[in-house]
């Protein structure tokens, strides 16, 4: 069974400064590991995913993620962070190499952006 | 259509009674989920259908809960006897039969039992 860790339920960042979401996951096969975004009344909108191509994946809205296998980690990362980035991020994972299977979510991770 | 179309967007309904769902995917996806959001309980999958093949009906929590999903296309979510503990959001999602991967989700139909 495959299964998605986020470390920490809230995460605050000053407009500008670095963003980090982690994710680590658990799966005995390879994984395909996906962010999504949430912003408030909204469905969920994909950021990036994995693949098992390159594993610097770039998304959209200047956000990037790392896969290191030796960590089995999928941690989310920005540069410098806008106002527009509050908003809730989910980790995911689908095992199995297909795109018919059903992805396990993780908790959350609330992003607050101060000015 | 353009995206997953959900409705209502939300509904408010009486303890005890039942309710429908609907999801509209995107054309041409022949995979559809869905998925339950409520607070402390984050997404929980409900079901999957893909194709004509028999759904994945793992995810449902009771005998309460079914889905349908007619012509390959649009899907009904049905809860009976509906509960306190059944409001949530709840929200669809579709992918394509193409190596895509990643679902493309709706906005969700939120579901209030009073």
């Amino acid at each position: 069974a495959q299964s998605v860790t986020q470390l920490g339920s809230h995460v605050s960042v000053s407009e500008g400064a670095l963003v980090l979401l982690r994710c680590n996951y658990s799966s005995s096969v390879p994984p395909y590991l996906f962010w999504y975004v949430q912003y408030p009344n909204q469905g969920l909108q994909l950021l990036l995913k994995y693949t098992s191509a390159a594993t610097l994946v770039k998304g959209i809205n200047g956000f990037e993620a790392e896969f290191k296998k030796s960590e089995t980690s999928f941690h989310l990362t920005k540069p410098s962070a806008h106002m527009s980035d509050a908003a809730e991020y989910f980790c995911a994972v689908l095992a199995g190499g297909t795109s018919y299977g059903k992805l396990t979510f993780g908790q959350g991770t609330i992003l607050t952006v101060h000015p | 259509g353009a995206g997953v179309s959900q409705s209502p967007s939300n509904k408010v309904t009486e303890k005890g009674k039942d309710v429908e769902l609907r999801c509209d995917p995107i054309s041409g996806h022949t995979a559809l989920y869905w998925y339950r959001q409520s607070l402390g309980q984050g997404l929980e999958f409900l079901i999957y259908f893909q194709g004509n093949s028999a759904p994945d009906k793992s995810g449902l929590p009771s005998d309460r809960f079914s889905a349908e999903r007619t012509g390959g296309s649009v899907s009904t979510l049905t809860i009976q006897r509906t509960q306190q503990e059944d409001s949530a959001v709840y929200l669809c999602a579709s992918n394509p039969t193409a190596t895509n991967y990643g679902y493309t989700f709706g906005s969700g139909t939120r579901l209030t039992v009073v």
